[in-house]
């Protein structure tokens, strides 16, 4: 079945670092990049939306210079985090969709910033 | 925006029955999902349902749509200690641009020997 693969699954960074999550589609092309945000207990709630090719959209009140998403290819989008703070520590998680395959998830970055 | 709401928590005996509920508010909701989210995973699809449908089964789960109540069940039979973890319902619909998953809020899953 299809696979995304996200990297890092787990980082500490010290605050005011950057920090760089990716995803890669493994055995499909995505046309669509979703990215979730989840907090212990919590549901996930979307952050941005990206396309191969252009701009994310990104959802009401998440800072765009601060998660900055790109999606080059149709197999790899990257979250970076600038400047990460104690509260951008998370769960966060990358969602490819392409038409045959439905939504497949990631398996989850755990970034804490201390 | 749309709201899916979901009870926090259940808790089950092994092998009997599991039902989790899901209810929604977008009334133009296409497909609606389970999936399943083991401790610091991503999410797991369990299954899908397109909605003009009332029923789908596939192995121990069962799915069930009142379309017209905008109510979602996820039954799963003989559940197991490994079936412990969070369900989430989610749903797609023209509201939210027709890509967008909403997500339910989680139901925490406990399978007791």
């Amino acid at each position: 079945g299809a696979v995304v693969s996200q990297h890092p699954s787990r980082v500490i960074c010290k605050s005011g670092t950057s920090v760089k999550i990716e995803c890669r589609s493994l055995d499909f092309q995505a046309t669509t990049m979703f990215w979730y945000r989840q907090f212990p207990k919590q549901s996930l709630m979307l952050m941005a939306t990206s396309n191969e090719g252009s701009k994310a959209t990104y959802e009401q009140g998440v800072e765009k210079d601060k998660f900055l998403i790109n999606h080059a290819s149709l197999t790899l989008s990257t979250l970076t985090v600038a400047s990460a703070h104690p509260e951008d520590s998370s769960f966060y998680i990358c969602s490819a969709q392409e038409a045959s395959h439905g939504y497949t998830f990631g398996s989850g970055t755990r970034l804490t910033v201390v | 925006g749309e709201d899916v709401e979901q009870s926090l928590f259940l808790s089950v005996r092994e092998g009997d029955s599991s039902v989790i509920n899901c209810t929604y508010t977008d009334s133009s909701s296409t497909y609606l999902y389970w999936y399943k989210q083991e401790p610091g995973a991503g999410l797991q699809l369990l299954t899908y349902i397109f909605s003009n449908m009332d029923m789908k089964q596939d192995q121990r789960l069962t799915v069930l749509l009142n379309k017209k109540d905008k109510h979602l069940s996820l039954r799963i039979a003989d559940t197991q200690t490994g079936d412990s973890a969070i369900y989430f319902c989610a749903e797609t619909g023209l509201t939210g641009g027709g890509n967008k998953l909403t997500f339910g809020t989680g139901t925490q899953l406990k399978v007791e020997l």
